[in-house]
């Protein structure tokens, strides 16, 4: 059983769109996260989300919004993509506990 | 604010030697997690081994430890035996002890580990 999976694990996309990367987790953590890994392999942190409510949220362009429907999921939106935006969007969850379970990784393209 | 560093961008290290990969930070709190993550070519964030501040014995994982300087702020991650397996990414990265925004890990730039044959 996969335990943070997001979809999907690549996106190209064209310059304008608007788009979503779906995360969800099967741990029964109450927080998630959603991190930004640039061309450069720097990860990070963007949004996070506990219990349902926005506990972090970094400087990250207002195109970007998350939304965490229940403490399983947590979905990136992202408008108007830039070609900026191309990199790999992790999601991760956590329990009050200190370790942080990672997904896949979702690669975007943006041409 | 939390900054991690990273000082070598790349190693590299023979089968079956050791290597140490540096990690210093900047915090000005007591408190607080320091984490040891490999990424491989498949881009899996890996949890390779973890040390709560408040803790002076040093962790281990097997072929993996650390030597936590506290009051150096240094954290550094020593792999043993070296295998081809070893060969990724390594990011250090700092937690906060506290909730909220202290829930984020804050992440070093990284350094690329080659493991020669």
């Amino acid at each position: 059983d996969t335990a943070v999976s997001q979809t999907p694990k690549y996106l190209v996309t064209q310059m304008g769109n608007d788009k979503s990367i779906k995360c969800e987790q099967n741990l029964g953590h109450d927080t998630m996260y959603w991190y930004k890994q640039d061309s450069k392999k720097f990860l990070k942190i963007m949004f996070s989300y506990n219990n349902k409510e926005l506990i972090i949220n970094e400087t990250v362009p207002n195109r970007f919004s998350p939304k965490s429907p229940d403490k399983a999921h947590l979905n990136l939106h992202i408008n108007s993509l830039e070609l900026g935006d191309s990199a790999v969007y992790f999601c991760a969850s956590s329990q009050v506990a200190v370790r942080q379970f990672f997904g896949p990784g979702t690669r975007l393209t943006v041409l | 604010a939390q900054t991690v560093t990273q000082s070598q961008p790349e190693m590299s290290v023979q089968e079956a030697e050791t290597v140490t990969l540096s990690c210093t930070y900047d915090t000005s709190e007591s408190d607080y997690y320091l984490f040891w993550y490999k990424q491989p070519p498949s881009r899996q964030m890996i949890l390779v081994i973890r040390q709560e501040a408040y803790k002076q014995q040093n962790a281990t994982e097997n072929r993996f430890s650390v030597n936590f300087q506290k009051a150096a702020k240094s954290f550094s991650l020593k792999i043993s035996d070296s295998q081809l397996g070893d060969a990724a990414m390594y990011f250090c990265a700092y937690r906060g002890l506290s909730g909220g925004s202290n829930y984020k890990l804050t992440f070093g730039k990284g350094t690329l580990l080659t493991v020669n044959p």
